[in-house]
């Protein structure tokens, strides 16, 4: 198995462009998650979904962030406009069922600049 | 509501001396509990994990973590260390049986290992 895979795994932007991240879960996990790890905040949950679905995302910053799952296999983290204070690592995770271990992707290291 | 305590951002000890990572947690349901490693510019790797079985747990890499309810604790613990455990590490909570929540990780602690 390939782990979860993330791409790019480094993104350098211009302030106000769109940045889409993507994610590929492990196959037959059906829980996704999207974190952002900063220095300052340490990693924080942006975003999970159960079965394609969106159960909570009361830590998507604002409305600039956005995210999609149309299917098992494929997730989206969009950020639009970006702004410097988005740069960030964000780690895409998924499991077979919640609380019974994540497996993490490497990564997307994002710079706005 | 759950949240996560690790309580020392730096942990410095010298090359075969034990290693004890210290995290203290709260949870309003029976939680599951992890320990990650994050070695520089890479992802996030599982060492262990506590989900009301034992209360002593193994993990990979000679590490282990003990679950105390009474004192609400997962200490990590290796007997030696070894240069290669340099790295940051993660204690991470997951509320069972509620359903809703996802993970809360500690602040992460920075393991320094002295030669």
């Amino acid at each position: 198995d390939a782990g979860v895979i993330q791409s790019p795994r480094h993104e350098v932007t211009e302030m106000g462009q769109e940045v889409t991240l993507r994610c590929k879960p492990i196959s037959g996990h059906n829980s996704l998650f999207w974190y952002r790890q900063t220095m300052m905040r340490g990693l924080e949950l942006l975003i999970y979904f159960n079965n394609n679905v969106p159960i909570d995302d009361s830590g998507m910053p604002e409305d600039r962030f956005s995210a999609k799952m149309p299917n098992a296999s494929f997730s989206t983290l969009k950020i639009q406009p970006s702004e410097p204070r988005d740069s960030a690592v964000y780690f895409c995770a998924s499991s077979p069922r919640q609380a019974y271990g994540y497996t993490f992707g490497s990564g997307t290291r994002l710079t706005v600049v | 509501a759950q949240s996560v305590t690790q309580l020392d951002s730096h942990v410095s000890v010298s090359e075969g001396t034990p290693v004890l990572l210290r995290c203290n947690y709260s949870s309003s349901y029976s939680p599951s509990l992890f320990w990650y490693v994050q070695h520089p510019n890479k992802g996030l790797q599982l060492l262990l994990k506590y989900t009301s079985a034992a209360t002593l747990v193994k993990g990979i890499n000679g590490f282990e973590a003990e679950f105390k309810k009474s004192e609400t604790s997962f200490h990590l613990t290796k007997p030696s260390a070894h240069m290669s455990d340099a790295a940051e590490y993660f204690c991470v909570v997951s509320a069972t049986g509620g359903g809703a929540d996802g993970l809360t990780f500690g602040k992460g602690t920075h393991l320094i290992i002295q030669p």
